[in-house]
């Protein structure tokens, strides 16, 4: 089945302690992309990544950290979270350009206490 | 900058009714492409429709069509036969070709009632 998966799908940590988020797809697609959610602002994109060792920054770059060493993962790296980055987080892919149908996975719920 | 608006948070609408939200973007560029999102209790993110700027025959999937205002910068979401599983959070987003970013608007919650 073509999916976007993530994981964890919750978590729950505290201030400072490093944390990562999978995501993979197993569709071959060469665009990927991170969003966070929150309410009434919808979603903002956080990093994205063309292909392989290529990524960009989105709109709410600051405190994450990404990379993209393989075409199907696409990590997310909060290395020092705060309780602003509490937030549902979703990584999407698409076949090349973000034109394309973006394939969304289930998202991460996340709390920084 | 590219922004997407979406000015109703909440609409509802009765079963078999037709309902349209509503979404303005501004971007000074001139080769983009506008989406409609949906985003049910499962949080799962669909896209619902998607048209390219550069086409002036307006989307349509089905129940779902949409009115492209390219002058006006509006691209409103029309849903025919409103169904119980409509029932969902409703994003409008924008890409501009040249930045390879996907903005979104902060969303409409859609109720349908019996």
């Amino acid at each position: 089945e073509a999916q976007v998966t993530q994981n964890p799908r919750y978590l729950i940590t505290v201030t400072g302690k490093k944390l990562t988020v999978t995501c993979s797809q197993n569709m071959n697609h060469e665009y990927m992309s991170w969003y966070r959610q929150d309410p009434g602002l919808g979603l903002r994109q956080i990093y994205y990544s063309m292909n392989v060792e290529v990524t960009d920054k989105g709109d709410v770059p600051e405190g994450y950290k990404v990379s993209r060493k393989e075409k199907r993962n696409f990590p997310l790296i909060l290395e020092s979270p705060s309780p602003n980055q509490t937030s549902l987080y979703f990584c999407a892919s698409s076949l090349d350009r973000i034109y394309n149908e973006q394939f969304f996975g289930p998202g991460t719920r996340l709390t920084v206490l | 900058a590219q922004t997407v608006t979406q000015s109703q948070p909440e609409m509802s609408v009765q079963e078999a009714e037709t309902v349209t939200l509503s979404c303005t973007y501004d971007t000074s560029e001139s080769d983009y492409y506008l989406f409609w999102y949906k985003q049910p209790p499962s949080r799962q993110m669909i896209l619902v429709i998607r048209q390219e700027a550069y086409k002036q025959q307006n989307a349509t999937e089905n129940r779902f069509s949409v009115n492209f205002q390219k002058a006006a910068k509006s691209f409103s979401l029309k849903i025919s036969d409103s169904q119980l599983g409509d029932a969902a959070m409703y994003f409008c987003a924008c890409m501009v070709y040249s930045t390879d970013k996907l903005i979104f608007g902060t969303g409409t919650r859609l109720q349908v009632f019996p």
